[in-house]
């Protein structure tokens, strides 16, 4: 079965502060995707990252950066000096063959930068 | 480019009522999924359209119906409103090559709240 858990329910920073967002995924399949979406108060789910279960490589964009380990199945979310605008809701997600190409979501991580 | 777009934005309706929510998905894109998002919950996948049928559905009573139009364009119908249809609606387009894992980009959302 596919399982995506981010078991933090919600984490709080001072601005500044580096924050990872855990991601633990579950599946049978050998081929996948996973992706971050941010969901700020207004609602809209912004695409962040996807990444396919055959590059391990880490990425980073600016002060996010995302670490990918198929050992022990997860896709952690770094952001690097917390701004106040990354105050939202992330949400990890998991699509595949096995998943009949729905995605696959989180419960999410509230995430609030305190000023 | 335009990205993906909903309407309305917010609509307040009554029980027993019906409702028709829209989306235009993003330039380039063929492939239209709809989500049910309750407060403080990850998306819920309702169902996908993809050349104008249903491909796949979740979980969902068959109040719940859509279209998909030949532009890609696509409506969401709920029937018979219950109070417990209010909820953030999010659409999402994709482009399905080869049975979509594409990344999916979501729209605004439509808030709906059923009195």
């Amino acid at each position: 079965a596919q399982k995506v858990t981010q078991a933090q329910t919600e984490i709080s920073v001072v601005e500044k502060e580096d924050v990872t967002l855990d991601c633990v995924y579950e599946t049978r399949d050998t081929t996948y995707y996973l992706f971050w979406y941010k969901q700020p108060p207004s609602g809209e789910l912004v695409f962040l990252i996807r990444r396919n279960s055959f590059d391990e490589q880490n990425e980073i964009s600016g002060r996010y950066s995302w670490n990918f380990q198929k050992s022990t199945s997860s896709f952690n979310f770094t952001i690097t000096a917390s701004q106040v605008v990354d105050s939202a809701v992330y949400f990890c997600a998991l699509i595949s063959v096995d998943s009949n190409y729905q995605l696959i979501w989180g419960a999410g991580t509230k995430l609030i930068i305190k000023p | 480019d335009a990205g993906v777009t909903q309407s309305p934005t917010h609509l307040i309706k009554t029980r027993g009522q019906q409702v028709t929510l829209r989306c235009s998905p993003k330039s380039g894109h063929d492939t239209v999924s709809w989500y049910q998002q309750a407060l403080g919950q990850g998306p819920q996948f309702i169902f996908q359209y993809y050349e104008e049928e249903e491909r796949q559905r979740g979980n969902f009573p068959d109040r719940f119906s859509g279209h998909q139009f030949p532009n890609y364009s696509s409506e969401l119908n709920v029937n018979a409103l219950l109070l417990g249809d209010s909820a953030l609606y999010l659409c999402a387009s994709s482009f399905d090559r080869l049975r979509s894992t594409d990344t999916q980009y979501f729209g605004p959302g439509t808030r709906l709240t059923v009195l």
